[in-house]
């Protein structure tokens, strides 16, 4: 069974720092790409970040780009998110999500989190 | 700001049909994949269509999904309506041009 475990949100400052974690089990996780997906309280959803497989490329949301950085550590089965100079507007529940086909990009989402939940606020 | 666009609700009664339109554009929708998520209240997202129209192990056939290239538009259906499925539903593809995911802005299914 896929679990995917969200950890590291809490309160931060404005401008503050937080690394967020997800860790994986019941699949082969260095063949999966793996995301980030938000979600503001009471919106939709965002996505954030993603970083593939084999040649770990990244990806991110414009609204984020710079700011934050993804990665992954195959040899621990996890999946991180460094945010830094968080917003007010970056609160939201953190989603990490498993890519559905293997050693490709995504293309989909085939597993979800609970999420953890980062709140930026003075 | 999602660049797909879904309506804010649908309603129906039990056992009815209803259908969640999503529409985006040639960079989204119109070259790529179109997937569907179920989010019931207070829970995490649930994939409930992928590949435009397949449906995930273990998720009722009640669901189905289209898409339309060359309108670069989508939709998914759920038919025989129960009061389980109340949930928001949001569309999301792939966007060449922004080189990542969107998703849609999302809708509330109630049913009366």
């Amino acid at each position: 069974e896929v679990q995917l475990v969200e950890s590291g949100g809490g309160l931060v400052q404005p401008g503050g720092s937080l690394r967020l974690s997800c860790a994986a089990s019941g699949f082969t996780f260095s063949r999966y790409a793996m995301s980030w997906v938000r979600q503001a309280p009471g919106k939709g959803l965002e996505w954030v970040s993603t970083i593939s497989t084999r040649d770990g490329s990244t990806y991110y949301a414009d609204s984020v780009k710079g700011r934050f950085t993804i990665s992954r550590d195959n040899s621990k089965n996890t999946l991180y998110l460094q945010m830094s100079s968080l917003r007010a507007e970056d609160t939201a529940l953190y989603y990490c999500a498993k890519g559905g086909v293997a050693d490709s990009y995504g293309p989909y989402f085939d597993n979800w989190g609970q999420g953890t939940l980062v709140t930026v606020s003075s | 700001q999602s660049v797909l666009t879904q309506p804010p609700s649908v309603s129906e009664a039990p056992r009815q049909r209803v259908t969640i339109s999503c529409s985006g554009s040639s960079s989204n929708i119109g070259n790529n994949v179109v997937n569907w998520y179920q989010q019931l209240p207070g829970k995490a997202p649930k994939l409930v269509i992928y590949y435009d129209s397949l449906l995930p192990s273990g998720v009722s056939d009640r669901f189905s999904g289209s898409k339309s290239g060359t309108s670069a538009s989508a939709s998914l259906a759920i038919s025989g309506l129960q009061s389980e499925d109340e949930a928001d539903y949001y569309c999301a593809a792939w966007d060449d041009s922004l080189n990542g995911y969107v998703f849609g802005t999302g809708t509330a299914v109630t049913v009366l």
